[in-house]
């Protein structure tokens, strides 16, 4: 019964590495959003797909930041060379209507990262 | 910014008692979500209010929306120690996202 899975739930990576995070959302939802959280802080919204089209990636840090839907369903955020600033949790959220007016969201229980 | 700003940043209160918390924000909005998330964990859903809503009710959970005074408040009545959480606010407008703000951090003492 599937809610969100992310996987892996902890990465730990040298500085320098790629990594690559992935997210199954719940079958069937349009909406799927990367969010990165700071220790005590609150989720800060990365990118936002619909389907498989990428139509919002304001929140991207920098273009060492990718992520990827191509069909649709399955999301990969992938962070090239990874700075030490990278270390978060990675959330990713899904709902099952276009945009965010109106409808909740469903997250995962995220990825933490750390870079040594 | 949108971001919304909630106070108090953390309570500790009897089990038993109600715990409130609140929200403000300085911009237009459509929808105000209420998230908790458990140490280690996702966020999950409590409550949404459109703008157009003044109080929502969700079992021990009460919600107010003042658009006048661009504030909301979440009312958690008889607290147990399963509500141990921080609580987010999340703003709802026009683009699509939503964004949290740094959250409330509730602790149920025994």
């Amino acid at each position: 019964g599937a809610g969100v899975s992310q996987s892996p739930r902890y990465k730990v990576a040298k500085r320098g590495q790629d990594v690559a995070l992935r997210c199954d959302p719940i079958s069937g939802h349009v909406s799927l959003f990367w969010y990165q959280q700071a220790l005590g802080q609150g989720p800060e919204f990365l990118t936002y797909f619909q389907n498989e089209a990428q139509l919002d990636k304001s929140g991207l840090p920098s273009d060492r930041f990718f992520a990827e839907r191509p069909e649709g369903s399955v999301s990969t955020l992938k962070i090239q060379r990874t700075q030490q600033e990278d270390s978060a949790v990675y959330l990713c959220a899904s709902s099952p209507r276009v945009g965010t007016l109106n409808q909740p969201q469903h997250f995962g229980d995220g990825t933490r990262l750390s870079i040594l | 910014s949108q971001q919304g700003e909630e106070d108090p940043q953390a309570l500790s209160i009897q089990e038993g008692e109600n715990a409130t918390m609140n929200c403000s924000y300085k911009t237009s909005i459509n929808n105000l979500q209420w998230y908790r998330q458990n140490s280690g964990r996702g966020l999950v859903h409590l409550i949404l209010i459109r703008s157009n809503e003044r109080e929502k009710h969700s079992g021990r959970l009460r919600v107010t929306l003042d658009t006048s005074k661009k504030s909301s408040s979440l009312l958690i009545t008889a607290s147990r120690a399963a509500d141990t959480a921080s609580y987010f606010c999340a703003l709802g407008g026009r683009d699509d996202k939503i964004i949290f703000g740094k959250g409330t951090r509730l602790h149920i003492l025994p």
